[in-house]
């Protein structure tokens, strides 16, 4: 089973608000990430979760903040987002930090 | 730096042929992970194939297999007795091996397949 979800699937949203994409995965992995991928692009590296811990911020504006829960869960909570943010939003996970990744369907965000 | 380099914007195949992908990397690294990722329009990015750098044996999975030159540094993906459900795009990828940045995944900028009936 490599299955990764993520909620929601479709995302709308003003730049006041404050929204949470979540993503969750039952297979015992040790590293999430989340990337960015915006239309006929490669995705983009945000962040690397490792045990639970943030091991890796690509740089990454700070109205984008990753939450890791526990081992199974990763949020991104987004607030005061900018047009140019609309893009899919990708989350992985691997068994360790140096294992292939599987990823989740993504979230279609689009800011107005 | 290292860096992935997909020279097909675009593929085309008829349905049931065979079809090559081609990727070339750069690296100065020797343990190092290369993949090939499939994106349908549904969006989910799925593993198609994996290959280690310190194996000599090309990976099959099914229909798709690779031919891995390390001395050329050449990735390139087979897709053989091609499907309507392969229509996609297709990154090639690499990570650093063990010990090296962790999560890192540094992708090509796709080829775009599409599937003739």
């Amino acid at each position: 089973d490599t299955e990764v979800t993520q909620t929601p699937k479709h995302l709308v949203m003003g730049m006041t608000n404050k929204k949470s994409l979540k993503c969750e995965q039952h297979m015992g992995h040790r590293a999430m990430y989340w990337y960015k991928q915006k239309a006929k692009k490669p995705p983009e590296l945000m962040f690397v979760y490792s045990y639970e811990k943030l091991s890796i911020n690509e740089s990454v504006p700070s109205r984008f903040s990753p939450e890791c829960p526990n081992s199974s869960l990763l949020n991104l909570h987004l607030h005061a987002l900018q047009p140019e943010d609309s893009a899919l939003y990708l989350c992985a996970s691997s068994q360790a930090p140096q294992e292939t990744q599987y990823f989740g369907p993504g979230t279609r965000l689009l800011v107005l | 730096a290292q860096t992935v380099t997909q020279s097909q914007p675009e593929m085309s195949v008829q349905e049931a042929e065979t079809v090559t992908l081609s990727c070339t990397y750069d690296t100065s690294e020797s343990d190092y992970y290369l993949f090939w990722y499939k994106q349908p329009p549904s969006r989910q990015m799925i593993l198609v194939i994996r290959q280690e750098a310190y194996k000599q044996q090309n990976a099959t999975e099914n229909r798709f297999s690779v031919n891995f030159q390390k001395a050329a540094k050449s990735f390139s993906l087979k897709i053989s007795d091609s499907q309507l459900g392969d229509a996609a795009m297709y990154f090639c990828a690499y990570r650093r091996g063990y010990g090296g940045s962790q999560g890192n995944l540094i992708f090509g900028k796709g080829t775009k397949l599409s599937v003739k009936p």
